[in-house]
């Protein structure tokens, strides 16, 4: 069975540094683009890049460059999100999402169970 | 433009069928896929490819598409069923696009 794990949810004041993670059981973790996905309280969905694990090779999505890194340890089969220096605005659930990147599209086909973000003063 | 459109809300009647639909200029060339959304959980995949779906979704869920316009059809809602869904598909830069959602009730 795919599984998604993430890391337990946060609590961090402006300005702190975050890093939270995605582990992959179930498949080969380095045959699949992860993404990363954010929902900001009461909103809709939001892209903000895929990684692909056997290399690293990353691509953020055009409203999250430069504010995230994303990134691999294909040894541990981990994908992480970070933030160097965290604002309120990035209080939101952010999902990792297994994606299949294929001749009829581009789908996320398994889902972590979120990671919730809270900065706060 | 790179974006995808939904209605904000639709609401159903128990056992009746509903169509929620997902515009934008990406999907003349790209397929749509739909993802359901109760609260409080992740995501889950229910039409992949404009039309597929993932093993252990019910069949009254379908999906199609013509022109600029994807829509995912649910024939005979359950209450189950009520739940934000989301369409996605891609743009010519390889982007991932996300529609914004679509609250639907069932009455």
């Amino acid at each position: 069975e795919v599984q998604l794990v993430q890391s337990a949810a946060e609590v961090k004041k402006p300005g702190e540094s975050l890093r939270i993670s995605c582990k992959g059981s179930g498949y080969s973790f380095t045959s699949h683009w992860i993404s990363w996905v954010r929902q900001m309280p009461g909103k809709g969905l939001e892209w903000m890049g895929r990684l692909d694990p056997s290399d690293s090779y990353t691509i953020y999505g055009p409203s999250f460059q430069g504010h995230v890194t994303i990134s691999a340890d294909k040894s541990i089969s981990t994908a992480s999100l970070q933030w160097s220096s965290l604002k309120a605005s990035d209080t939101a659930m952010y999902f990792c999402a297994r994606l299949q990147l294929s001749s009829i599209g581009y789908y996320f086909d398994s889902w972590g169970q979120g990671t919730l973000v809270t900065v706060s003063s | 433009s790179s974006e995808l459109t939904q209605d904000p809300a639709v609401s159903v009647a128990l056992g009746q069928t509903v169509r929620i639909t997902c515009q934008g200029d990406s999907l003349r060339d790209y397929n749509a896929n739909w993802y359901q959304q109760k609260p409080g959980q992740a995501p889950v995949l229910v039409i992949y490819g404009k039309k597929n779906r993932p093993s252990g979704i019910p069949d009254r869920f379908s999906g199609s598409s013509s022109g600029n316009t994807a829509s995912l059809t649910i024939t005979g809602a359950q209450a189950e069923d009520e739940a934000d869904y989301y369409c996605n598909s891609r743009d010519s830069s390889t982007n991932v696009l996300f529609g914004g959602g679509t609250k639907l009730t069932v009455l």
